[in-house]
């Protein structure tokens, strides 16, 4: 069965602090995604990477960064918290010959 | 970008046919997406169609496309309390890996 975790299900962080978000697929899927969803918004793309160490833009990269070190694993940073970065992250997956993405619980945010 | 189009709330009763709607934006998309997000939880893919049909049925669930209007839909029959949740349509965007997701449908079914 397929499978995408996240680290944390509940996440409380202060203003400034350095986070980290964990996502991680059982599937050997070359892509993955990172996505946050906000009420009235939807889901909007942050980043996204097709391979080992590659990634690339989203729709709102900004505040965040990504890193890829092995194919499994997919990191989302936020460098320096801010409370506009409260949300409900969630991490997703695909094959490169498919489109279809599955998604992991999702890590819900909280920045004081 | 352009936006999917959806409808925010639909509200049915028990044992009654759903139908959610959704315009999408991009008429070169090859697979069209439905996935369904309970309380709390993570996007379950629930079915998607390929460009080029024009319905698909998986139990309760049809999906409708009309290609010439963008237009994809959702019926669940029989809908259950267990269905109320947040449905997503979602396109493949023209280029790259990424799909294109309208803002949701929030399904309420009341007994």
């Amino acid at each position: 069965d397929v499978k995408v975790t996240q680290s944390s299900r509940y996440l409380v962080k202060r203003t400034g602090e350095k986070v980290f978000l964990e996502c991680v697929q059982d599937m050997d899927h070359e892509n993955m995604f990172w996505y946050r969803q906000d009420p009235g918004l939807g889901l909007r793309l942050i980043y996204f990477s097709y391979d080992v160490k590659m990634k690339e833009k989203g729709d709102i990269p900004e505040g965040y960064s990504v890193s890829r070190e092995k194919k499994e694993r997919f990191s989302l940073i936020l460098e320096s918290a801010s409370t506009n970065q409260t949300s409900m992250y969630l991490c997703a997956s695909s094959r490169p010959d498919r489109y279809e993405q599955y998604f992991g619980p999702g890590t819900r945010l909280t920045v004081t | 970008g352009e936006d999917v189009e959806q409808s925010l709330f639909l509200s049915v009763r028990e044992g009654d046919s759903s139908v959610i709607n959704c315009t999408y934006t991009d008429s070169s998309s090859t697979y069209l997406y439905w996935y369904k997000q309970e309380p709390g939880a993570g996007l379950q893919l629930l079915t998607y169609i390929f460009s080029n049909m024009d319905m698909k049925q998986d139990q309760r669930l049809t999906v409708l496309l009309n290609k010439k209007d963008k237009h994809l839909s959702l019926r669940i029959a029989d809908t259950q309390t267990g269905d109320s949740a947040i449905y997503f349509c979602a396109e493949n965007k023209n280029s790259g890996y990424a799909l294109n997701f309208g803002k949701g449908t929030s399904l309420l079914v009341t007994p």
